[in-house]
């Protein structure tokens, strides 16, 4: 089993719509969670951290479970700009390496 | 802003040649990685260091390996490239306590 799973889409979705992504994680141990965000033939970049109690930024929402091992991504109002692939992350192996899964690619369409 | 630079953004190589890529990042951060990412695959760990002179293997090491002389330096080596080995290749730093990863602006390498 993969460390961390992401169903890799595309979600098709029209501007202004919710869209929500989870990732599963396999190690129990996992200690941080972050969403990076990849353009098309660009580096990944840091979205947001995750944090048990949820988080949000914006129209971003993160949310962890760690009895069920996923985290999750939620968008509100998305704009043509949110077009790109969704990365998720886990530390583990002393919390400093970060696993990636294989991203989640989101077209936002007008 | 931490800054991560990656030595070139492509590079075009023939098979058998021994090929260097450069990472250098100015932001003190102990921790270096080196990624490919492969369509369909995503991010694979190559190598990682923590310190100067330290390295670990990833999980795929295989074909490669690296130096680390300097804290802010972490040199890809491809010993005898080979044409299984072109890919998106994409430096990281990050801060030892912080977990979050910066990444270089990637170099797209060819072995023809």
């Amino acid at each position: 089993r993969k460390e961390v799973e992401q169903d890799p889409g595309p979600f098709n979705v029209p501007e202004g719509a919710t869209v929500a992504f989870n990732c599963t994680y396999s190690n129990s141990a996992s200690q941080s969670f972050f969403w990076y965000r990849q353009d098309c033939r660009k580096e990944p970049k840091l979205l947001m951290s995750v944090y048990s109690s949820g988080n949000e930024d914006g129209r971003f929402t993160a949310q962890l479970n760690r009895a069920s091992q996923y985290i999750s991504l939620l968008i509100r109002d998305s704009k043509l700009s949110d077009s790109a692939t969704y990365l998720c992350v886990v530390n583990s192996r002393g919390s400093y390496i970060p696993t990636f899964g294989r991203g989640t690619s989101l077209i936002v369409h007008p | 802003d931490v800054k991560v630079t990656q030595s070139s953004r492509y590079l075009v190589k023939r098979t058998g040649e021994k090929v260097f890529l450069e990472c250098v990042q100015d932001m003190d951060h102990e921790n270096m990685f080196w990624y490919r990412q492969d369509p369909g695959l995503g991010l694979r760990l190559i190598y990682f260091s923590y310190d100067v002179k330290m390295k670990e293997k990833g999980d795929i090491p295989e074909g490669y390996s690296v130096s680390r002389e300097k804290k802010e330096r972490f040199s890809l080596i491809l010993e005898s490239a080979s044409t299984n080995q072109t890919s998106m290749y994409l430096c990281a730093s990050s801060l030892t306590g912080r977990a979050e990863a910066f990444f270089g602006q990637g170099t797209r390498l060819t072995v023809v």
